[in-house]
Parts: C-alpha cells; sequence; structure tokens
C-alpha cells in the first residue's frame, strides 16, 4: 500500500508570513499533484510535477518534487487570508493505476 | 470549457436505500474516478474507469458499484446504504491511457454531498 505523508497536519499563521507544506512517502510516484480545497467543494489543481528534482512557481507558490520522486513541497510566501484551505498532495502510480492522496494540511492564514 | 460536473449536489437517503451518483467529466477525457471524502478524512479512492472498463476498483465493499457509458460519463450506485456513508463523494476526470495526450492529472467536480439518516 502507498501512503502520503503530509505535514503539518494544521498550520495557522498571520498574514504575511511563509510556510512550507511537506508531501512525504517511500513508494516512487511517476507524478505528483498538489490540489487546495474549501469545504464543500472538490478539490482545484494547483501543479503537476513530474521530473525529480523540478520545481515550478505559482504567483507566491513554489513547488519542488524531490529528485528521487518519493517526496514534494510546496512554499508560499507572504501568505494571504485568501490562502486559507486544505491543501492535498497527490502521488500517481502508473502501474497501480490510480492516484493516492495524502490526509491534507489544513491552512489558516489570519488578517 | 466545462469542467467536471457532477449530480446531484446534495442527497438525502435513510439506511438500506440506494443512492445512485452522476458525472460527466471534461470533453475529450475518457478517464473518470470516484473518491469519497468523509469529514475530517482524506480522500479514499473508490473506482477508475477508462473506455468503458473498470480498470482498478479500491477497498470498498461490493455494494459500491458503478460504470461507464458510451459518453464517457459515469453513474456510482451505493446499494444497501450505511450511516458510515455519509460522505462527499467526488468525481475526477483526466485524458485516458489510450490517448497520445494521456496526462495523469486528474480534475475535481464540485462532489456530491450524501447523507445517509
Amino acid at each position: 500500500t502507498q501512503l502520503l505523508e503530509q505535514s503539518p497536519q494544521f498550520l495557522s499563521i498571520q498574514e504575511g508570513e511563509n510556510l512550507t507544506v511537506y508531501c512525504n512517502s517511500s513508494s516512487v510516484f511517476s507524478s505528483l499533484q498538489w490540489y487546495r480545497q474549501e469545504p464543500g467543494e472538490g478539490p482545484v489543481l494547483l501543479v503537476t510535477v513530474v521530473t525529480g528534482g523540478e520545481v515550478k512557481k505559482l504567483k507566491r507558490l513554489t513547488f519542488q518534487f524531490g529528485d528521487a520522486r518519493k517526496d514534494s513541497s510546496l512554499h508560499i510566501t507572504a501568505a494571504q487570508p485568501g490562502d486559507t484551505g486544505l491543501y492535498l498532495c497527490a502521488g500517481f502510480n502508473t502501474n497501480a493505476g490510480k492516484s493516492t492522496f495524502g490526509d491534507g494540511t489544513t491552512l489558516t492564514v489570519k488578517p | 470549457e466545462a469542467g467536471v460536473t457532477q449530480s446531484p449536489t446534495h442527497l438525502i437517503k435513510t439506511r438500506g436505500q440506494q443512492a445512485t451518483l452522476r458525472c460527466s467529466p471534461i470533453s475529450g477525457h475518457t478517464s473518470v474516478y470516484w473518491y469519497q471524502q468523509a469529514l475530517g478524512l482524506g480522500l479514499q479512492f473508490l473506482l477508475w474507469y477508462d473506455e468503458g472498463e473498470e480498470r482498478n476498483r479500491g477497498n470498498f465493499p461490493p455494494r459500491f458499484s458503478g460504470r461507464q457509458f458510451p459518453n464517457y460519463s459515469s453513474e456510482l450506485n451505493v446499494n444497501a446504504l450505511e450511516l458510515e456513508d455519509s460522505a462527499l463523494y467526488l468525481c475526477a476526470s483526466s485524458t485516458g491511457t489510450g490517448s497520445v495526450l494521456y496526462q495523469e492529472t486528474q480534475y475535481f467536480g464540485p462532489g456530491t454531498r450524501l447523507l445517509v439518516l
């Protein structure tokens, strides 16, 4: 069974602070996705990373895929209240034919 | 371009009844995935359909079943509903494995909130 561990589980910070969320596994994934989900809604895709060592930037968000394609991180610079939500990472294994989701990091950014 | 759509948005049933949830993928996507997200828990993989066939199944009892239609829309059926089936059911779609444009990234619908009383 492939597992994805996300940390921290909960994070509450003040507006303007920086933060990093981690997604770790002992398994290798062919690709990894980060999603943001608001209560009662479906997850919205933020980014897909495919290549080991890959770094992608989306405005204030920086995503990194580990060299071995087993882990990933999401760094948010100068967090804003609009960043509040549940951040999910998902690793896809082509052989298994499915994505494995982490349990998520609930981020609260206070104004 | 329209995203993944799901219906109904909310569904209230009683124990023992059957529930049918529907999903329409993004145009051009032939793969459909179903997930269960219980309150406070992560996404649990239910089913994967690709080109009309069930390709993979999560660790759920047989009373969870589904199908994919020729237009690639999909239906999830839950028989003999139990209280613990109450959850947000999410559908996602992606390009199919048979496509030269195949990508693993899944795009999610807004979900169906199922409440079993």
